[in-house]
């Protein structure tokens, strides 16, 4: 039982580069988010999904989009990266909307 | 718009002291609060939670946090701090939509980084 899984874990790019961050989980959870976190302001919601079939914006949605692939797995993806997406990305799943969230080990992504 | 207060940002305590992380949050109904650890390039891992019942929550690692409704607040304690202790603690509510906020989402505050003494 892994819980939530990330990949990269680290990654560099040049501004305007694309990629897609992967988030899995194996726990059966309904719902699952996509959290940024700099420095100083915690942690930010960028897109969430309540359900499979389902995402809606978070706090930063702009310059991302998210994919619910199926149950176990929620992607994010930056089209255009820009040196203000500079961050460490979280995952985390939840049974529900409203119960407790399990993160995973988080992906620092930097870009130049 | 909801939101979560960590006035403190960095705390300093020695080794086997005792420890208070203070959390304020703006909410005008029973809150879901929790109180999350992360350790220096890992994940958050979650140490108490509070939905009901017992303003006393007891969490992992000798944690334990009240619920105090008339003052806003869910301050997190442990009797006797460890060097393992050492990280940044975050605490959060659940968004809830009648104020305002995302359905069911986290909240977090800007969290509190504690540093133990020898």
């Amino acid at each position: 039982n892994a819980g939530v899984t990330q990949t990269p874990k680290f990654q560099v790019l040049k501004t305007g580069q694309s990629m897609t961050l992967q988030c899995a989980q194996d726990m059966n959870h309904n719902s699952m988010y996509w959290y940024r976190q700099d420095p100083g302001m915690g942690l930010r919601l960028i897109y969430y999904s309540a359900s499979e079939g389902t995402t809606d914006k978070g706090e930063v949605p702009n310059g991302y989009n998210v994919s619910r692939l199926n149950k176990r797995e929620f992607s994010l993806r930056l089209e255009s990266a820009a040196p203000s997406q500079t961050s460490v990305y979280f995952c985390a799943s939840s049974e529900d909307i409203q119960e407790t969230q399990y993160f995973g080990p988080g992906t620092r992504l930097l870009v130049l | 718009a909801q939101s979560v207060t960590q006035p403190d940002i960095h705390i300093t305590v020695s080794e086997g002291a005792s420890l208070e992380l203070r959390c304020n949050y703006s909410y005008g109904a029973t809150p879901y609060l929790f109180w999350y650890v992360q350790s220096p390039g890992q994940g958050l891992q979650l140490l108490l939670k509070y939905f009901s019942g017992d303003t006393l929550v007891q969490g992992i690692k000798g944690f334990e946090a009240e619920f105090k409704r008339s003052q806003s607040s869910f301050n997190l304690r442990k009797p006797s701090v460890h060097w393992s202790d050492a990280a940044e603690y975050f605490c959060a509510v659940v968004s809830l939509r009648d104020y305002g906020g995302s359905q069911g989402n986290l909240i977090f505050g800007k969290g509190t980084k504690l540093s133990v003494k020898p």
